[in-house]
């Protein structure tokens, strides 16, 4: 089993449509992030959170939410889907200091 | 906010070729790191760098930290097809309102010809 889990690998919603991604991990790590990849533009940060109680904001938070429910859980909302949503989103965890990143296989979201 | 500037976007080389791939940073950081993404998959990390003017290798691949801490470098001697891929730095955030945040560039594209 992997140790960074995203579901739903590939997913097709309608603009307005509330939609939720889920990442779940087995590393016992504190720090969990989510990324959003476009062709060109690498890995943009979203959300990251260093524990249950702790959610911050990225780079390009707008028009996304998330929920930290457990140590090991870590979910994206996007409230309102809109067509410039439609990208390759990953999930990663880490524990502190210079430790490396663990990424999940992403989920793929079309907003048509 | 730290910036990261990688360059080439694109890289198209025979096998056999060499090539540097570099990572520039709008001011200090604490340490960088470089991941490399195979399609369908998530970055994989290949090396940490920390100490100004550090170099580290790994096999064909050879990582350099600036002297300054803005800047890195990747060196891949006699590429081959099979390192084909996105690579990709990233710095950690070392205070202030960037502790913590794993900040990426915008990655390189390298595809090798056999």
């Amino acid at each position: 089993d992997a140790d960074v889990t995203q579901t739903p690998r590939n997913r097709i919603t309608k603009t307005g449509k509330r939609i939720m991604l889920e990442c779940s991990q087995t590393k016992g790590h504190d720090r969990m992030y989510w990324y959003r990849q476009d062709p060109g533009l690498g890995l943009r940060l979203i959300y990251y959170s260093f524990d249950v109680k702790d959610i911050n904001k990225g780079e390009i938070s707008d028009g996304y939410s998330v929920s930290r429910q457990a140590q090991a859980k870590f979910s994206l909302s996007l409230e309102s889907a809109i067509p410039n949503q439609t990208a390759l989103y990953f999930c990663a965890t880490s524990s502190g200091g210079y430790t490396e990143a663990f990424f999940g296989q992403g989920t793929r979201l079309t907003v048509v | 906010t730290q910036l990261l500037e990688q360059s080439p976007q694109f890289l198209s080389i025979q096998e056999g070729e060499n090539l540097t791939v570099y990572c520039n940073s709008s001011s200090v950081f604490s340490s960088l790191q470089w991941y490399r993404q195979e399609p369908g998959e998530g970055p994989v990390l290949l090396v940490t760098v920390v100490t100004g003017g550090e170099v580290k290798k790994l096999k064909r691949l050879t990582f350099q930290f600036g002297d300054a801490r803005k800047d890195s470098s990747l060196h891949i001697t006699a590429a081959q097809p099979g390192d084909t891929g996105l690579y990709l730095c990233a710095l950690r955030g070392a205070g202030g309102t960037s502790y913590g945040k794993l900040t990426f560039g915008q990655g390189t594209i390298l595809t090798v010809h056999p």
